[in-house]
C-alpha cells in the first residue's frame, strides 16, 4: 500500500509570501502529525490531528502558521508571510489510533527555503 | 531535564561490525513505548523498531535489535553486521502512556559506516 506522501518535495519562496504544504496520510490512519526539522537538528512537533480536529496545536511557532485537515485525510499546513527562519524540512506522519504501538509513519518531507 | 538522551552525536564503525547506539530515557509513567527511527541523507524518517515497557522480551527486526534495560532506563539499538547503507542519523523516541500520540525525541546520533 502507499505510504505517506507530501507535496511539493521542494519549495523556494520569497520572504513575505504565503506557502501551502500538503500531506496525504496512509489510508485508514486517523491520526496525522506535522513536524519541522531545521538543518542538523531534531524534530520539532507542530500540530496533531485526530480525524479533522486538532486537539494539540501547541507546537505552532506563531499565528502565521495554521493547519487544517478535511475528510479525515489530506492535511494542509499554511505559513503566511514567510520569514527566513521558516526555512526547514516539514515532515508529516500518520498513525493508526488503537493499534497499540501507534507507530508514526513519515512522509519524505517538504524542503522549504525562504529567500 | 532531557527525557530522551542520545549521548553519541557521531559514530564511525567499520563495515560488517556490530554497532550499538545509546538511548536513555526518563519517565515516571509505568506504561510507555520506545521507538527507533533512521533518517538517511534523503531526509525520510524510517521506522525501525518498537519496544513496549511491558514487553517481556527485547524487540528484534532483522538486523536490528533493542537492548532494553528497564531498571537502567536504557533502550540501546544494536545493528548487527553493519552495511554501508546503514550510514544515517538515528533517532530514539518515547511515547508516554498518558499521551496517546506525542513522541518525545532525542537529538540523534550520526552513524557513518566505513568500507
Amino acid at each position: 500500500g502507499a505510504g505517506v506522501s507530501q507535496s511539493p518535495s521542494n519549495k523556494v519562496t520569497e520572504k513575505g509570501k504565503d506557502v501551502e504544504l500538503r500531506c496525504d496520510p496512509i489510508s485508514g490512519h486517523t491520526a496525522l502529525y506535522w513536524y519541522r526539522q531545521s538543518l542538523g537538528q531534531g524534530l520539532e512537533f507542530l500540530i496533531y490531528f485526530q480525524g479533522n480536529s486538532a486537539p494539540d496545536k501547541s507546537g505552532l511557532p506563531s499565528d502565521r502558521f495554521s493547519a487544517e485537515r478535511t475528510g479525515g485525510s489530506v492535511s494542509t499546513l499554511t505559513i503566511q508571510r514567510t520569514q527566513q527562519e521558516d526555512s526547514a524540512v516539514y515532515l508529516c506522519a500518520s498513525s493508526l489510533v488503537g493499534s497499540g504501538q501507534e507507530t508514526q509513519y513519515f512522509g519524505p518531507g517538504t524542503r522549504l527555503l525562504v529567500l | 531535564a532531557q527525557k530522551i538522551t542520545q549521548t553519541q552525536p557521531g559514530m564511525f564503525v567499520q563495515e560488517k561490525e556490530a554497532v550499538t547506539l545509546d538511548c536513555t530515557y526518563d519517565t515516571s509513567d509505568p506504561s510507555y513505548g520506545l521507538f527507533w527511527y533512521k533518517q538517511p541523507s534523503s531526509g525520510e524518517m524510517i521506522f525501525l523498531i518498537y519496544q513496549g515497557s511491558y514487553d517481556q522480551q527485547n524487540a528484534t527486526e532483522g538486523r536490528y535489535s533493542l537492548n532494553f534495560q528497564k531498571a537502567r532506563k536504557s533502550a540501546n539499538l544494536v545493528i548487527s553486521a553493519s552495511q554501508l547503507g546503514d550510514s544515517a542519523m538515528y533517532f530514539c523516541a518515547m511515547r508516554e502512556g498518558h499521551s496517546n500520540y506525542q513522541l518525545i525525541w532525542g537529538a540523534g546520533t550520526k552513524l557513518i559506516i566505513k568500507p
